[in-house]
């Protein structure tokens, strides 16, 4: 299985602040990078799909992906309670038939 | 509508029972996935569905076995389980099997081995 790598957290911002979550990942030929929030107990929940390098903006939510440096990252500004979750980054293969996740990022905002 | 469905929402079975776990979706898509969780840990592939045709195994056990009945549907088959084997599973579809394409979960199946 490819590796795929995000910092365990937990991670804690207050409320209204940006919470940065990051990812890298070792298939170099890997080109589809996804962001899902998991819910405690709650199945994964796609926030954003990011293809190209650079930035993807989605409401409070920006993608960045960087292949060169193997890359990904989330930003989610104005952070809101309703926000803590644990948050997993996906990783389809070149052939795009398999999803590989990271071990996942707990985040909790405190109000 | 992204809906990916699966039935049932919590399964208790002996490790003597043949259970079976079902996903429907329908949206057309045409690659489906079974994915294994256990607690704070990611999903783990088990099982990929392109097509109709079962292109990955990620090395399961031969006491979980697939079936994927036509476009819409996908079945895990149990049977002689672990108590090990109690874990979140979670059905996942994504459009067409290759790059670029997103995947949609189901709410998952809770399965306890007693």
């Amino acid at each position: 299985q490819k590796e795929v790598e995000q910092n365990s957290g937990p991670l804690s911002v207050p409320e209204g602040a940006i919470a940065s979550l990051n990812c890298t990942y070792s298939d170099r030929g890997s080109q589809s990078f996804f962001w899902y929030r998991q819910y405690s107990g709650k199945s994964p929940e796609l926030i954003m799909s990011i293809y190209s390098n650079g930035d993807k903006e989605d409401g409070r939510f920006t993608a960045q992906l960087n292949k060169a440096s193997q890359y990904v990252s989330l930003l989610i500004r104005d952070s809101q309670p309703s926000d803590s979750a644990t948050y997993l980054c996906a990783v389809a293969s070149v052939t795009g038939n398999q999803f590989y996740f990271g071990t996942g990022t707990s985040l909790t905002v405190i109000p | 509508d992204t809906e990916v469905t699966q039935t049932p929402k919590h399964l208790v079975m002996g490790m003597t029972n043949k259970k079976s776990l079902k996903c429907e979706q329908h949206m057309g898509h045409r690659a489906m996935y079974w994915y294994k969780q256990k607690a704070k840990k990611p999903p783990e592939l088990m099982f990929v569905y392109s097509y109709e045709k079962l292109s990955i195994n990620e090395s399961v056990p031969s006491r979980f076995s697939p079936e994927c009945p036509n476009s819409s549907l996908l079945n895990l088959h149990l049977h002689a389980l672990q108590p090990e084997d109690s874990a979140l599973y979670l059905c996942a579809s994504s459009q067409f099997p290759g790059a670029d394409t997103e995947a949609f979960f189901g709410q998952g199946t809770r399965l306890t081995v007693v």
